[in-house]
C-alpha cells in the first residue's frame, strides 16, 4: 500500500464523452503525476502538478487536463474520448525537491472508451 | 528522443530458476535508473539506481546500472510463482521537469 487512492477503479464511457479521475496522494507528498499505461506498455508520462499549476507535460493533446487542490490532491480530466484513450490512469504522488525522487502510484483507474 | 528500451519483453521460467531482465537507455541529462514491480496495477518500488557498479540487493532481487554502456539488469534467484509480474525500468533526467520514461516493461511468469 502506497497510500495513493485513485477513484473509479473502473469506468466505461463512450466517444465523444468527458471524464474526470480523480487522486489522492500520499500524506506528506506536495506533487502528482499522471501517467497512462495502454494495453502491453509503459506508463507514459501526460502531466505533473506542484503548487496547484501544471509543472510540465508530455507528448498530450491539450484535451487532457488537470488540477490540483489545496490538500495536494489532484484530477486528470479528458474531453472529447477516443478509442485510443482506452488505458490504465495511474496516479503518482512524491515530495518535490528531495534528492532521491521516488515515485509512490496508485493502483489506478481502467478506462474504456466504446 | 529518451528512450527506454527492456528485453525480454516476456519470459516464462520455473520456480528455482534465476533470471536476468534488461533495461537499455538513451537519454540526455541523465540522473537515474528505477525499477519497479507491477502485479495487478499499482507498479511498486523495487530500486533506484544512481551510480555506476554499486550493486543493489533485496533479498532475492539485486540490480546493477552501468552508466558508460547505458544499461542496468535486473536479476532474480530462486524465483517462486510470487515473482510472476510486468517488470518495468525507468530512466529520470537531471534537468526538467521530473519524470519516469518507460520502458514497456518485462512479463515474467513463473511456473510451480
Amino acid at each position: 500500500e502506497t497510500g495513493v487512492t485513485q477513484s473509479p477503479t473502473h469506468l466505461i464511457k463512450t466517444r465523444g464523452q468527458q471524464v474526470t479521475l480523480r487522486c489522492s496522494s500520499q500524506s506528506g507528498h506536495n506533487t502528482v503525476s499522471w501517467y497512462q499505461q495502454a494495453l502491453g506498455q509503459g506508463p507514459q508520462f501526460i502531466f505533473q502538478y506542484y503548487r496547484e499549476e501544471e509543472n510540465g507535460r508530455g507528448n498530450f493533446p491539450p484535451r487532457f487536463s488537470g488540477l490540483q487542490f489545496p490538500n495536494y490532491s489532484s484530477e486528470l480530466n479528458v474531453n472529447a474520448l477516443e478509442l485510443d484513450d482506452s488505458a490504465l490512469y495511474l496516479c503518482a504522488s512524491s515530495i518535490s525537491g528531495t534528492t532521491n525522487e521516488k515515485l509512490f502510484f496508485g493502483s489506478g483507474t481502467q478506462l474504456s472508451v466504446l | 528522443e529518451d528512450k527506454v528500451v527492456q528485453s525480454p519483453l516476456s519470459l516464462v521460467v520455473h520456480e528455482g530458476d534465476t533470471v536476468t531482465l534488461n533495461c537499455s537507455y538513451e537519454v540526455t541529462n541523465f540522473r537515474s535508473l528505477l525499477w519497479y514491480k507491477q502485479e495487478k496495477k499499482a507498479p511498486t518500488f523495487l530500486f533506484m539506481l544512481t551510480s555506476s557498479g554499486i550493486e543493489k540487493k533485496s533479498g532475492r532481487l539485486s540490480s546493477i546500472l552501468d552508466k558508460k554502456e547505458l544499461f542496468s539488469i535486473l536479476n532474480i534467484t530462486a524465483t517462486q510463482t510470487g515473482d510472476s509480474a510486468v517488470y518495468l525500468c525507468a530512466a529520470t533526467l537531471s534537468s526538467g521537469t521530473y519524470k519516469y520514461i518507460f520502458g514497456t516493461g518485462t512479463r515474467l511468469k513463473v511456473l510451480a
